[in-house]
C-alpha cells in the first residue's frame, strides 16, 4: 500500500515569491492535514481538508492557503514568501471520520528554503 | 505554557537499555495519544496509537497513558542503534479543532 507522497522534496524560493506544494494521501483516506515544522516552534497545524472542504484551520496568516481535489489530493500555497516561512512542510493523511481521523500518517515532507 | 511538554534531550543510552520517554499535557479533553519517530530529514513515522488511559504493547514498544495525571510514556526495550531518532508525542480529541498537538520531541541516541 503506497504511503503519503509529497512533491517536491526540496524547494528554494526568493522572498516575495509564491509556492505550491502537493500531497497525495494514502488510498481511501479522505482527510489531509498540513503541518509546518521548524526547529524553534516544532510541528504546528496549518489546516485540514476533508472531502474538498477546509474543516479546520490553525493560527497562520492568510498567505497560507490550501485546497483539496475530488481524488483527495491536496495542495498548499504560500504567497508573498517571507524568510520565516523556511521550514519542513508535512502532509498527514487519515481516514477522516470518527476516531479514524486521529490516526494520521505523514509524508516525507517538502523542505522549503526562502532566500 | 505549552499544551504539551516534552523534554528535548538529548537522551543517550547504551545499546540494550530500556528507554523511557515522557510527555505531560494540560488539556483534559485529549483522548487520543500517539508516538511518532522521526529520523533526520524524514517525515514522522507513527509508532503507537492509544485511546484514553491504559497500556498498549507492540513488539519492543509499550505506550502508557495516565489521564488522571495527564502523563504519557513510551518505553523501548532492548534499544538498538537504529532507534536513534527524535521521538514526538502527539494528542488530539474529537471535538473542536481536530488537529494533532505535538510535543517538541526528544532526541534519543543509542550508543553501540
Amino acid at each position: 500500500k503506497a504511503g503519503v507522497t509529497q512533491t517536491p522534496r526540496y524547494l528554494i524560493k526568493t522572498r516575495g515569491q509564491q509556492v505550491t506544494l502537493s500531497c497525495s494521501p494514502i488510498s481511501g483516506h479522505r482527510s489531509v492535514s498540513w503541518y509546518q515544522q521548524t526547529p524553534g516552534q516544532g510541528l504546528q497545524f496549518l489546516f485540514e481538508y476533508f472531502s474538498e472542504t477546509q474543516r479546520n484551520k490553525g493560527n497562520f496568516p492568510g498567505r497560507f492557503s490550501g485546497r483539496q481535489f475530488s481524488n483527495s489530493r491536496s495542495e498548499m500555497n504560500v504567497s508573498t514568501l517571507e524568510l520565516g516561512d523556511s521550514a519542513l512542510y508535512l502532509c498527514a493523511s487519515s481516514l477522516g471520520q470518527g476516531a479514524g481521523n486521529t490516526e494520521a500518517f505523514f509524508g516525507q515532507g517538502t523542505r522549503l528554503t526562502v532566500v | 505554557q505549552k499544551e504539551v511538554e516534552q523534554d528535548p534531550g538529548p537522551l543517550s543510552v547504551p545499546e540494550g537499555a530500556i528507554v523511557s520517554l515522557n510527555c505531560t499535557y494540560s488539556n483534559s479533553a485529549f483522548q487520543y495519544f500517539m508516538w511518532y519517530r522521526q529520523y533526520s530529514r524524514k517525515g514522522p513515522e507513527l509508532l503507537m496509537y492509544t485511546y484514553s488511559s491504559g497500556n498498549k504493547e507492540d513488539g519492543r514498544f509499550t505506550a502508557q497513558v495516565d489521564k488522571s495525571s495527564k502523563y504519557i510514556s513510551l518505553f523501548i526495550r532492548d534499544s538498538q542503534p537504529s532507534d536513534s531518532a527524535t521521538y514526538l508525542c502527539a494528542m488530539t480529541h474529537l471535538t473542536g479543532r481536530r488537529a494533532l498537538t505535538f510535543g517538541s520531541g526528544t532526541r534519543l541516541q543509542v550508543q553501540p
